[in-house]
This record gives C-alpha cells, structure tokens and sequence, in this order.
C-alpha cells in the first residue's frame, strides 16, 4: 500500500459545482497534512493547511479524518481557474524533510 | 523580490552525459531539497540539505549528485548514471529543515533525452 493515495481522476465538473477529493494515508501517526495545488509544468502552490478541527477558505474546506485516516478537499461553486492538480501532502512522525510524503494528485477540469 | 530560481527552464541531455540543473534563492532559508515528478506522479525526494556544506541523500538518489557550498545554492547533477532522467525537476527551499514549514518551489526544468 502506498503511503499516500489519492484518486487520479480526472474530475470533470461544470462550473459551478462542488466538487470533492480525498486522500488516504497509511501511517497513523502521520502529524500534519497539507492541500498544494499544482497547474500543467507549474510548481506547486500551497492551497491550505488541514487541520485537526477542520477549516474553511473561502470556497475551499479541508477536513481530517484520522479514524479513518484520510482528508478531504471540497471545492463550492467551481470556477474554470480551479482547474488544476491538486496533490496532498503528509508529513510523519520522524523530523527532517524525509517525513513529508506528497500524493500523486488528483486532476480537476472545470468545464463551461 | 525574494524567491527561488531555478535554470535552465528545458534542458536536454545527451546519452552518457552529465548535466547540471541550476537552482539560486535569496530567502536566506537554510534548507533546500530537489524533487523529481514524473508525468501523473507526485513529487519524490531527490537530495535535501538543512545546512551548508551538509547535504543527505533522499528516496531516489541514485544517478544524481548536488553540492551546497553556499547559502543561496544548490545544484544538482544528474549524470550518465541516471537511465532514465526525463522528468521535471523541481527545486525547493525552506527556512529550516526541521520544522513543519511551508515549501517555496522554484518554477522547474524540464529535462529530456535526445
């Protein structure tokens, strides 16, 4: 099992819709996670920060599931602009860089 | 402004030779790291360094080299080692390498055989 997976997609939504991802993760004692968001030969850009109580960004909610061991991005009324890669991040339990696992990415088109 | 750069934006290689992918900030982080995507994949960890002058292999070394003899620089090599280098290379520096801190990426080289 992978330490990080995330369904590839692709999502294709019209604009306007919600629109959610999740990602699961393999170690429980994981500590952080992070949503980047990564357009065609761009770099990736962090979107937010999960955190334990879950949060809110404008049109964008991440949870944390840690029972279940996954998060979740939802998108509310889908812009053609979210049309992107989105790749979670998990960072273990050991210190150092090495911890931080990024998922494959899940690719959003948001159609007119 | 402060941020990461990295060059050549593309870049080719020829077979059995070594190239090196430029990577500079000026954000004064002490922490720097090189990610390899390839397509459909997310990021894996090449070489990392916390420190100048100290540097530590990351998943998938093999094939490539880098140097950190300053601060604000961190190449990497990819030399004729490496079978299979056609990938994006993404550059990436934090302020320390301890902590759980946000990554700033440089734009990427796209590097390809002839």
């Amino acid at each position: 099992r992978k330490e990080v997976e995330q369904d590839p997609g692709p999502f294709n939504v019209p604009e306007g819709a919600t629109v959610a991802f999740n990602c699961t993760y393999s170690n429980s004692a994981s500590q952080s996670f992070f949503w980047y968001r990564q357009d065609c030969r761009k770099e990736p850009k962090l979107l937010m920060s999960v955190y334990s109580s879950g949060n809110e960004d404008g049109r964008f909610t991440a949870q944390l599931n840690r029972a279940s061991q996954y998060i979740s991005l939802l998108i509310r009324d889908s812009k053609l602009s979210d049309s992107a890669t989105y790749l979670c991040v998990v960072i273990g339990p050991n210190t150092g860089r090495r911890a931080l696992t990024f998922g494959s990415g899940t690719r959003l088109q948001v159609q007119p | 402004d402060g941020g990461i750069t990295q060059s050549p934006k593309y870049l080719f290689r020829k077979e059995g030779q070594n190239v090196t992918l430029s990577c500079e900030q000026n954000l004064n982080h002490d922490a720097m790291y090189w990610y390899r995507q390839d397509p459909g994949q997310g990021l894996r960890l090449i070489y990392y360094s916390q420190i100048v002058n100290d540097f530590q292999k990351g998943d998938i070394a093999e094939g490539y080299s880098v140097s950190r003899e300053k601060k604000e620089s961190f190449p990497l090599t990819v030399t004729s080692a490496q079978k299979n280098p056609t990938a994006f290379y993404l550059c990436a520096s934090s302020r320390t390498g301890t902590g759980i801190e946000k990554l700033f990426f440089g734009s990427g080289t796209q590097l390809s055989v002839l």
